[in-house]
């Protein structure tokens, strides 16, 4: 089974730094994504880690720690337009076959 | 341009009228699956397919059925659709499995 943890909403201010978490329990972990899905529309890709540590991409970092089931997702110099929800999703490796499980997400919330 | 699409975008409908809602992409992919989305529940999978004419059961596949007779397509069929299955429903697709999934854009069906 599976069994992943996120905030239901946060709030930041605009220039500012805001990290999500992400807590996972599952068997076959195989790497973990996060997307982020503006109100009405699809996710959209942003990281994906498989190794321990942390992966930068421009304005937004994602970091994983494999031993303590837990990754968070760094965005900073916020924008107005970073207000949407942050999806974490686990890969499952079960029987040989690999499945997404996403968590229920994070809305974000950029005030001026 | 590179992309997942859906038919239609929106759609009310009555209990028990058959409907399908069509999910193709340009790809190539060979991974393709159905989502559904519900406020509190996140994305929960419907139904998966790693090739044509291969479809298999994701975590909520009552009262849904696939087809996958060509690789680009992948249809959600709703045999006798029931106001439970009102949600947002994504198609996705990706080269393999437990890799990034491209997005469509999303269908919002209401069953009254």
């Amino acid at each position: 089974g599976q069994n992943i943890d996120q905030p239901t909403e946060m709030t930041a201010t605009e220039g500012a730094i805001v990290q999500i978490n992400c807590t996972y329990q599952t068997s076959g972990f195989n790497g973990l994504f996060w997307y982020q899905q503006h109100a009405g529309e699809a996710p959209t890709f942003l990281s994906y880690n498989v190794l321990d540590g942390l992966e930068e991409k421009g304005r937004f970092s994602s970091f994983l720690s494999r031993s303590k089931g837990y990754s968070y997702l760094l965005l900073k110099e916020l924008q107005m337009k970073d207000s949407a929800s942050y999806l974490c999703a686990v890969v499952q490796l079960n029987t040989g076959f690999q499945k997404l499980v996403f968590g229920t997400g994070t809305r974000l919330l950029v005030s001026p | 341009e590179a992309q997942v699409t859906q038919n239609p975008r929106y759609l009310i409908t009555v209990t028990g009228k058959k409907l399908t809602v069509t999910c193709s992409q340009n790809m190539n992919h060979e991974y393709m699956s159905w989502y559904r989305q519900d406020p509190g529940l996140g994305l929960r999978q419907i139904y998966y397919s790693m090739n044509v004419e291969v479809t298999d059961k994701g975590d909520v596949p009552e009262g849904y059925k696939v087809s996958r007779k060509e690789k680009r397509n992948f249809p959600l069929i709703l045999e006798s659709p029931s106001p439970n299955q009102t949600s947002l429903y994504f198609c996705a697709s990706s080269v393999g499995q437990g890799v990034e999934q491209y997005f469509g854009p999303g269908t919002r069906l209401t069953v009254t």
